[in-house]
């Protein structure tokens, strides 16, 4: 079975810039979630959808962050324009079904921006 | 106070020790518990799930106490490489998890 894919592996950007990232969750998973993990930091919940509609977004800054999940199949996430502090590892995982479900995770995005 | 908190060590043991974490939460309401280990720059993965029961899987046992809302995680007999960061994750009544900021673990020779 096919985990969860996600690209690219790595990203520099300078600040004020602009970056997306994709995810392919594993096949018949409903929910998808986007984390961002700091280093050190445990990882910190974006967003949460359920198929395509979106299950909790409370910690996304909706000001520079989006993210979509057309189909609800794979998802993107964008960050427009970019800050020093969104430096971090971006993960994508997904379940069967909601949170009280095993996650299942991708190798994440690494992102830094300069 | 944090939804979820642990502490975020490093344990550092000798192989053959046993080694407990704690992890406490505050939404009583919570629903489901788990630990998933993350491995030095690679992505978490699910170790074990928690039942009010508890459960055991080789070497390792984790038990939920409700009443004073903290799961644990006991590791007995450890490896080198049991190394890693334990992360504990709490989901509430509508399923949203949540993740503490890891434990690490090093377990020397």
């Amino acid at each position: 079975e096919a985990g969860v894919a996600q690209s690219p592996r790595y990203k520099i950007i300078e600040k004020r810039q602009s970056v997306a990232f994709w995810c392919n969750p594993i096949s018949g998973h409903a929910t998808l979630y986007w984390y961002q993990q700091i280093l050190g930091q445990g990882p910190k919940l974006l967003i949460q959808f359920q198929n395509n509609g979106v299950v909790d977004d409370s910690q996304l800054p909706k000001d520079r962050f989006s993210a979509e999940r057309l189909k609800g199949v794979d998802s993107t996430l964008k960050i427009q324009p970019a800050k020093l502090e969104d430096s971090a590892v971006y993960l994508c995982a997904s379940s069967w079904a909601g949170g009280g479900n095993e996650q299942f995770f991708g190798p994440g995005t690494r992102l830094t921006v300069l | 106070r944090k939804e979820v908190e642990q502490d975020p060590g490093p344990f550092n043991v000798p192989e053959g020790a046993t080694v407990a974490f704690n992890c406490t939460y505050s939404n009583s309401a919570s629903q489901s518990f788990f630990w998933y280990r993350q491995d030095c720059r690679k992505e978490p993965k699910l170790l074990m799930s928690v039942y009010s029961s508890g459960n055991e899987d080789g070497r390792f046992t984790a038990q939920l106490n409700r009443a004073s809302q903290y799961i644990s995680l006991l590791i007995r007999d450890s490896k080198l490489s049991d190394s890693a960061t334990y992360l504990c994750v709490v989901a509430g009544g509508s399923y949203i998890p949540t993740f503490g900021r890891g434990t690490s673990l090093i377990v020397h020779p």
